[in-house]
Formats: structure tokens, sequence, C-alpha cells
């Protein structure tokens, strides 16, 4: 089985600033897929970053990295040059290859920018 | 762009009722899924399915069906609400070689 650990329930960030969003997972598979998401107060998911398990660059897209640590599991996303528009849920999720489609999903970090 | 389009945004609906949660992807997607939302509970999956008439649980299908007729559109029944589905509800989509998944914009479900 496995697990993702998000164990920030609520992370604040002054606006310009960089943040760390953390997350841990637990999978036995060797081969596997590693995601963010940011969840507004709209509802909607929205992709953020993806990081495959044998990719030997950390991800980086825009303002979001990846930081993967593979022999740690962990998966922590960067943000940096915090905007008002971060504060968010954030999702980290897992899927890995003998899975198939199925993706697990953390418990979420609420994270608030201040201005 | 991709859209996955969930038929309500809200919903209230009686305890007992049969209810159906309506989700579509205009992409051609094989992969879609169903999952709930709750706090402090991240997402949790419901079912999923790889192809059309195909299905599969997933880790909470208690209390739920499925039904997939055809390729974009994939639909979530509560046989029997009962107040413990209140939730929010999110459909997903993803192309079977995809990385990652598109989702609809939720259903927040409210039984009374």
């Amino acid at each position: 089985a496995q697990k993702i650990t998000q164990t920030q329930p609520g992370m604040f960030v002054q606006e310009k600033e960089a943040v760390t969003l953390d997350c841990t997972y637990d999978t036995s598979d060797p081969s596997y897929g590693l995601f963010w998401y940011k969840q507004p107060s709209s509802g909607e998911m929205i992709f953020l970053i993806y990081q495959g398990s044998y990719d030997q660059q950390n991800a980086t897209e825009g303002r979001y990295s990846l930081n993967f640590q593979k022999a740690r599991k962990s998966a922590n996303l960067v943000i940096s040059a915090s905007q008002l528009g971060d504060s968010a849920m954030y999702f980290c999720a897992m899927r890995p290859e003998t899975s198939g489609s199925r993706l697990t999903f953390g418990e979420g970090t609420q994270l608030t920018v201040n201005p | 762009d991709v859209k996955v389009t969930q038929s309500s945004r809200y919903l209230v609906k009686r305890t007992g009722e049969k209810v159906f949660l309506e989700c579509v992807q205009d992409m051609d997607h094989e992969n879609m899924f169903w999952y709930r939302q709750d706090p402090g509970l991240g997402l949790r999956l419901i079912y999923f399915s790889y192809d059309v008439k195909m299905k599969e649980k997933g880790d909470i299908p208690e209390g739920y069906s499925v039904s997939r007729e055809k390729k974009e559109r994939f639909s979530l029944i509560l046989e029997s609400a009962s107040t413990n589905q209140t939730s929010m509800y999110l459909c997903a989509s993803r192309t079977s070689q995809g990385a990652w998944a598109f989702f609809g914009q939720g259903t927040r479900l409210t039984v009374v």
C-alpha cells in the first residue's frame, strides 16, 4: 500500500518570501510519479508540478520547484516569491506504476500568504 | 484546454434519495476517477474507470456505484444517500499514457 503524509495542516508566509511545503511518501514500487496540486477556495484542483522517480533533476515550473530526495522519500514543494494568489490548499499526490491509474493524496496544507 | 465538467456545483438531497453526480470530459481520456474530499483526510478514491464499461473500486466504495456507458461520461451514484456522504466530490480524467490528471470544479453535496 502507498501512503502520502503532509505534516503541516497550515502554513503562513509573507508576500515575496519563499515557502516550503512538506511531503513524505511511502511505496514499495520502484517506479512512481509525484505530483502537487493547488486548490483555491473555488474548489478546482489545479495541477502544478510533476516528478518521476527516475528523473535525474528536480522538477521546476516557474515559481514552483519540487525538492525530490529519493532516499528520504520526500517531495517538498518550494514556492518562491510568494504572491497573495498563492493562498490555497496544496495537495501532494503519488501514483506508483503498479497501481496503474490510481493517485493517492495527502491530507493537504492550507497556505496563507500575508501582505 | 482540457475540460472536465461536473454537472452541479452544489446539491442538497434528502436522506434515502438516489443521487446522481455526472462528470463529462472533452479530451477522449481513457481513465476517469471519482474522489471524495473531507477536511483533514485529503482526497480519497471512491471508484475509477480505465475504459468504457470498465470500473474498479477505490479505497472507499461502500455506498456508491458508478456507470461509464460512454467514454466521455462517468457517473457516480449514491444508491440511498446518507448524512455521512455529505462531502465535496471531485471528478478527474487522464489519458492512459499521461502523467497527471485533470480535475473538475467539484460538487459540494449536502445530505439532510
